[in-house]
């Protein structure tokens, strides 16, 4: 059974950093793609970035792109999420999510169970 | 520039029947999509992926009450036998080469 366990959420002050973690188990964590997908309080779903299996490439939602960086450690099935200079607007449970089919990714299936991250001073 | 869209609200009877409505934008009408369920307090869950000529393939575990069904750009999720587990918000998302894109989401009631 695929498992998705996100830590790393918490308070931090508006131009703070913190770092996302999410520990996969149960399926070949190199061979898919892996993603962040955000929910702001009261609002719908948002991608935020996404990983292929090897690593090599990596995808970022404009809202995000140059303060945010997705990694992987394929050794460790850890995906990681950091961001940087965070705003109000970050403010959000975050969801690490594995992509399915294989190799090129899609849609997601299954979602971990989210972790918040509230930025306010 | 691809988009979903989907509409805020919807609600229908216990043991009902109810269609929910997801349309690509324009240019995007051969695109597949997915279908997640998101229960009130819980994670997302996904529900099953959608192709442009209605085939579909369910999650694990999703009822057969479940089910897609496409139109041109419209892709539908109908949801049978209503129950009262089945109030959630449901949302519809796709991708391309580097994106990933979500509709904003259908607050289904169960009356």
């Amino acid at each position: 059974e695929v498992h998705l366990l996100e830590s790393g959420g918490g308070l931090v002050q508006p131009g703070g950093s913190l770092r996302l973690s999410c520990a996969a188990s149960g399926f070949t964590f190199s061979s898919y793609a892996m993603s962040w997908v955000r929910q702001a309080p009261v609002k719908g779903l948002e991608w935020v970035s996404t990983i292929s299996g090897s690593g090599d490439s990596t995808y970022y939602a404009d809202s995000v792109k140059g303060r945010f960086t997705i990694s992987r450690d394929n050794s460790k099935n850890t995906l990681s999420l950091q961001m940087n200079s965070l705003r109000a607007e970050d403010t959000a449970v975050y969801y690490c999510a594995k992509e399915y089919p294989p190799d090129r990714g899609g849609w997601f299936d299954p979602w971990g169970q989210g972790t918040l991250v509230t930025v306010s001073s | 520039q691809l988009m979903l869209t989907q509409s805020p609200s919807a609600s229908a009877s216990l043991g009902a029947s109810v269609k929910l409505t997801c349309t690509l934008s324009s240019g995007h009408s051969s695109y597949a999509i997915a279908w997640h369920q998101q229960q009130p307090e819980k994670g997302p869950r996904y529900l099953m992926k959608l192709n442009s000529d209605g085939s579909h393939s369910k999650g694990d575990g999703i009822p057969d009450r479940f089910s897609g069904s496409s139109s041109g750009a419209e892709r539908y999720l109908t949801i049978s036998s209503l129950q009262s587990e089945d109030e959630a918000d449901y949302y519809c998302q796709t991708w391309g080469t580097g994106i990933r894109v979500f509709g904003g989401g259908t607050k289904l009631t169960v009356l």
